[in-house]
């Protein structure tokens, strides 16, 4: 089955202590992002990445890295987290040929920093 | 940059009714996509609806439809029927051909009254 693949689904953690949130899809797409979710924000992207080893900055990166060492994952960092990091996660993917290719979301995280 | 508004944080309706949610944006561009996303309590983010710009034809999926005002830069959903299943979050989101990025809108929020 053609997926996003996001874990954890749920993360409580305490401000400082490094976490990584994973994603891997299976449908061998380039293009993969990071988004946040926050009541009346709607979805910001932190960053995306258009293939392996190329990876750019979105609209709101501060306090976060990733990586893009293979096609199918795309993982998060959170270095130092800090309570207004607090937010829904999501990874999605997308092939890049096709004009009209759709965005496969993963499942979220709930991300919780104390 | 491009902009997306949804100007109605809530909305309600009686099940077996229409109900038209509005999204407005904005760009300097003549051609891109527009989506509708449903977001129901699970956080699974759902494509409803995508339009082309270029296309004069209003998209439609079987009880959802758009109303895409080209010049007036409006892309209305309408759901037919209400169920109680269409509960859930909907996003509006702006897609330049330029680039892979999706400009999102704060959601609203739909509740179906049995």
């Amino acid at each position: 089955e053609a997926q996003v693949t996001q874990n954890p689904r749920y993360l409580i953690t305490v401000t400082g202590k490094k976490l990584t949130v994973t994603c891997s899809q299976n449908m061998n797409h380039e293009y993969m992002s990071w988004y946040r979710q926050d009541p009346g924000l709607g979805l910001r992207q932190i960053y995306y990445s258009m293939n392996v080893e190329v990876t750019d900055k979105g609209d709101v990166p501060e306090g976060y890295k990733v990586s893009r060492k293979e096609k199918r994952n795309f993982p998060l960092i959170l270095e130092s987290p800090s309570p207004n990091q607090t937010s829904l996660y999501f990874c999605a993917s997308r092939a890049r040929t096709g004009r009209n290719s759709p965005l496969h979301f993963g499942n979220g995280t709930r991300l919780t920093v104390t | 940059a491009q902009t997306v508004t949804q100007s109605q944080p809530e909305m309600s309706v009686q099940e077996a009714e229409t109900v038209t949610l509005s999204c407005t944006y904005d760009t300097s561009e003549s051609d891109y996509y527009l989506f509708w996303y449903k977001q129901p309590p699970s956080r699974q983010m759902i494509l409803v609806i995508r339009q082309e710009a270029y296309k004069q034809q209003n998209a439609t999926e079987n009880r959802f439809s758009v109303n895409f005002q080209k010049a007036a830069k409006s892309f209305s959903l309408k759901i037919s029927d209400s169920q109680l299943g269409d509960a859930a979050m909907y996003f509006c989101a702006y897609r330049s051909l330029s680039n892979y990025q999706l400009i999102w809108g704060a959601g609203t929020k739909l509740i179906i009254k049995p």
